[in-house]
């Protein structure tokens, strides 16, 4: 089975500090994406990368930052969080058919 | 980005009931089609692929119809542990192997 997790399941920041939010997978999969979720709105792809070291921006990257060092992992950084950046944040790994695989999910609370 | 429309429900249904969901996509040129469900709070799920012949898991049928742009999703014989919420996925070709996601249609069952 597809591993994915993520470094928290319960987050709460102060406005204006810097976050970082991890994902591991161990499926060696290439491809990997960052989303945050909110009542109403569904789904929205922040960030995503296809490989180590690279990065495309989704339709919501203002304000988050993005870093692949490894294959295995993904991080997602708040340069300085803000209380509209109050969400569930989900990880997740593409399979070899487009399938996405997604890790329990980060809620993060900004005060 | 293109979209996908569901209607949100919810959809309240008797245990024992077969209920059907449909969706719509905007792109003609999508090329992968899912089913992903997701319980209050967790991440979302791989429920099903869709191929265009249709394809059935156990209670679950999937079907696409590609002239029409729209993907349905049938539970035959529905359990209380149906209840949640069904997300239909597609992948658009023009933006590689990011998936587009439904806002998602709300599921009840009841005894």
């Amino acid at each position: 089975d597809v591993k994915v997790t993520q470094s928290s399941r319960y987050l709460v920041k102060r406005t204006g500090e810097k976050v970082f939010l991890e994902c591991v997978q161990d499926m060696d999969h290439e491809n990997m994406f960052w989303y945050r979720q909110d009542p109403g709105l569904g789904l929205r792809l922040i960030y995503f990368s296809y490989d180590v070291k690279m990065k495309e921006k989704g339709d919501i990257p203002e304000g988050y930052s993005v870093s692949r060092e490894k294959k295995e992992r993904f991080s997602l950084i708040l340069e300085s969080a803000s209380t509209n950046q109050t969400s569930m944040y989900l990880c997740a790994t593409g399979g070899t058919y487009y399938e996405q695989y997604f890790g329990p999910g980060t809620r993060l609370t900004v005060t | 980005r293109k979209e996908v429309e569901q209607d949100p429900g919810p959809f309240n249904v008797p245990e024992g009931a077969t209920v059907a969901f449909n969706c719509t996509y905007s792109n003609s040129a999508s090329q992968s089609f899912f089913w992903y469900r997701q319980d209050c709070r967790k991440e979302p799920k791989l429920l099903m692929s869709v191929y265009s012949s249709g394809n059935e898991d156990g209670r679950f049928t999937a079907q696409l119809n590609r002239a029409s742009q729209y993907i349905s999703l049938l539970i035959r014989d529905s359990k209380l542990s149906d209840s949640a919420t069904y997300l239909c996925v597609v992948n658009m070709r023009d933006s590689g192997y990011a998936l587009n996601f439904g806002k998602g249609t709300s599921l009840l069952v009841t005894p």
